[in-house]
């Protein structure tokens, strides 16, 4: 099946520092989504890209969907406490006809952010 | 609030039994998934219902079954429970199947099983 490799499995930053994290996939994806997920609770979706190229913002958020449509960068600017979690990429394949809507996950970052 | 609702959010049961987690939709969204997530584990994909038939099915044990009603509103049942089993299970939910804006997922809160 597909996989979607994310990286790094974990990040120790320090408050006001800057994050960046990426997912790489050996298949193509036509959609792209960011996910943070806080302990005990769901996934809540941060960011979605629909387009090769695309970059969009949300916050200190940036998101880009790669041009290759194989790949994914997540950027977090000026850290902050409550930016500790498990953020997660997810991708929605691109199967050349109705797609039946299955994401596929990476494996997760788990952020520390020390005051 | 993501809007899909699950209940209970605890459920502690004992090995062999047989629980059921609910699950409600966003409103208007008609397909429904289920998420299995263990402690070292990302998140497995189990089953897909969309407006109440099966439309995709992941790593799901033959133990394991859903369904989704009339009302769009799904259930998960977990049979012969094993310690293994012990896990989160999230729900999410969709507007439909075709295009990315379309298929992205909104998930609820979960609800934590612990088989004893």
């Amino acid at each position: 099946g597909q996989q979607l490799n994310q990286s790094p499995q974990s990040m120790f930053i320090q408050e006001g520092e800057d994050v960046s994290m990426n997912c790489t996939s050996s298949s193509i994806f036509n959609t792209w989504l960011w996910y943070k997920q806080d302990p005990g609770e769901g996934p809540v979706l941060l960011i979605a890209l629909y387009k090769a190229g695309e970059l969009t913002s949300n916050g200190r958020l940036t998101a880009q969907f790669g041009i290759t449509r194989k790949d994914s960068f997540l950027n977090i600017s000026a850290s902050i406490p409550s930016d500790v979690g498990i953020y997660f990429c997810a991708g929605l394949p691109l199967t050349g006809g109705t797609s039946y809507g299955k994401l596929t996950f990476g494996q997760g970052t788990i952020l520390t952010v020390h005051p | 609030d993501s809007g899909v609702t699950q209940t209970p959010k605890h459920l502690i049961t004992a090995t062999g039994q047989r629980v059921t987690l609910r699950c409600s939709p966003r409103s208007g969204d008609l397909s429904v998934y289920w998420y299995q997530q263990s402690l070292d584990q990302g998140l497995q994909f189990l089953i897909q219902y969309y407006n109440g038939e099966e439309r995709a099915k992941g790593n799901i044990l033959e133990r394991f079954s859903a369904q989704q009603f009339p009302d769009l509103h799904s259930e998960l049942n977990l049979s012969s429970l094993e310690l293994g089993d012990s896990a989160l299970y999230f729900c999410a939910s969709s507007v439909g199947l075709t295009s990315g804006r379309e298929n992205i997922q909104y998930f609820g809160a979960g609800t934590r099983l612990s088989v004893l």
